[in-house]
C-alpha cells in the first residue's frame, strides 16, 4: 500500500508557530499537495511542492526532502482560527490521484 | 473557495439498500475524484473521471460501486448493496485538467449505513 503518515496531534499558542510533520513511503512520487480542512468542510488547498527545499508562501510555508520521503508545513504568526487539521497528500504519477494522510489537528491557544 | 457541489449533505440507508449521491463538478473542470473518509479520518481514492471516461478506479468500487459522470449531468457514485462499513464522507473533487496538480474538493456526502 501507499504510506503516508502524520501524527494525529499539534497544540500550539496563538503568536507563535507550528510545523505539521508527513513522511511517505509510496511506490510514485508526482509531488505533495497540503490541505486544511475544517470540522464538517471539504479539504481547502494549501500548497503543492515538488522540488526539494523550503518554499515560503507567507503564512503557510513548505518543505521537501524526496531522497527522506519527509515534508512539513509551517504556519508562522498563528491565530486561533488556524486551529484545523492539515493533510497532506502525495500525487502520484497515475493521473494525478492523490493518497492522503490521516491528517494532524492543530489546537492554536491563546 | 471550491464551487464544487455535492447532494445530498446527509445520506442514511440500511444495509443492502442502494446509496446514490452526486456532484456537479466546477465548471470547465473535466477530472473529477471521488474518495472516501472514514471516521479515522483516512482517505481512500475510489475513482477518477476525464470527462466521461473512466481513467482509473481501486477493487472495491469496480465491484459494488458504480460511477459515471455523463456529459451535461451531475457525476454520480452509487453503492449496490450498502454495508455498515460504507458508512463515510464521501469527497468529490475536481480539477482543472489531468495534469493539474490542485484538486478542489466539495463539502461531501456524509453516509450512514444502519
Amino acid at each position: 500500500g501507499q504510506g503516508v503518515e502524520q501524527p494525529d496531534n499539534l497544540m500550539s499558542v496563538e503568536g507563535t508557530f507550528a510545523r505539521v510533520n508527513c513522511t511517505y513511503s509510496t511506490s510514485g512520487f508526482n509531488g505533495l499537495s497540503w490541505y486544511q480542512q475544517r470540522e464538517g468542510h471539504a479539504p481547502v488547498f494549501l500548497s503543492y511542492v515538488v522540488l526539494d527545499g523550503l518554499k515560503d508562501s507567507g503564512h503557510f510555508s513548505t518543505f521537501l526532502s524526496r531522497s527522506n520521503g519527509y515534508s512539513y508545513l509551517l504556519l508562522t504568526e498563528l491565530q486561533i482560527k488556524d486551529s484545523a487539521s492539515y493533510l497532506c497528500a502525495v500525487r502520484m504519477p497515475n493521473y494525478n490521484v492523490l493518497y492522503f494522510g490521516s491528517g494532524t489537528k492543530l489546537t492554536v491557544e491563546p | 473557495n471550491s464551487k464544487v457541489i455535492q447532494t445530498p449533505r446527509y445520506l442514511v440507508k440500511g444495509q443492502g439498500q442502494k446509496a446514490k449521491m452526486r456532484c456537479i463538478p466546477e465548471k470547465g473542470h473535466p477530472v473529477v475524484f471521488w474518495y472516501q473518509q472514514n471516521k479515522n479520518n483516512e482517505f481512500k481514492f475510489l475513482i477518477n473521471f476525464q470527462n466521461q471516461e473512466v481513467l482509473q478506479q481501486i477493487d472495491m468500487t469496480e465491484k459494488r460501486f458504480s460511477a459515471e459522470c455523463p456529459s451535461n449531468s451531475p457525476c454520480s457514485l452509487e453503492i449496490q448493496s450498502s454495508e455498515a462499513g460504507d458508512s463515510a464522507l464521501y469527497l468529490c473533487a475536481s480539477s482543472p485538467s489531468i495534469g493539474g496538480y490542485e484538486q478542489y474538493f466539495g463539502p461531501g456526502t456524509r453516509l450512514t449505513v444502519l
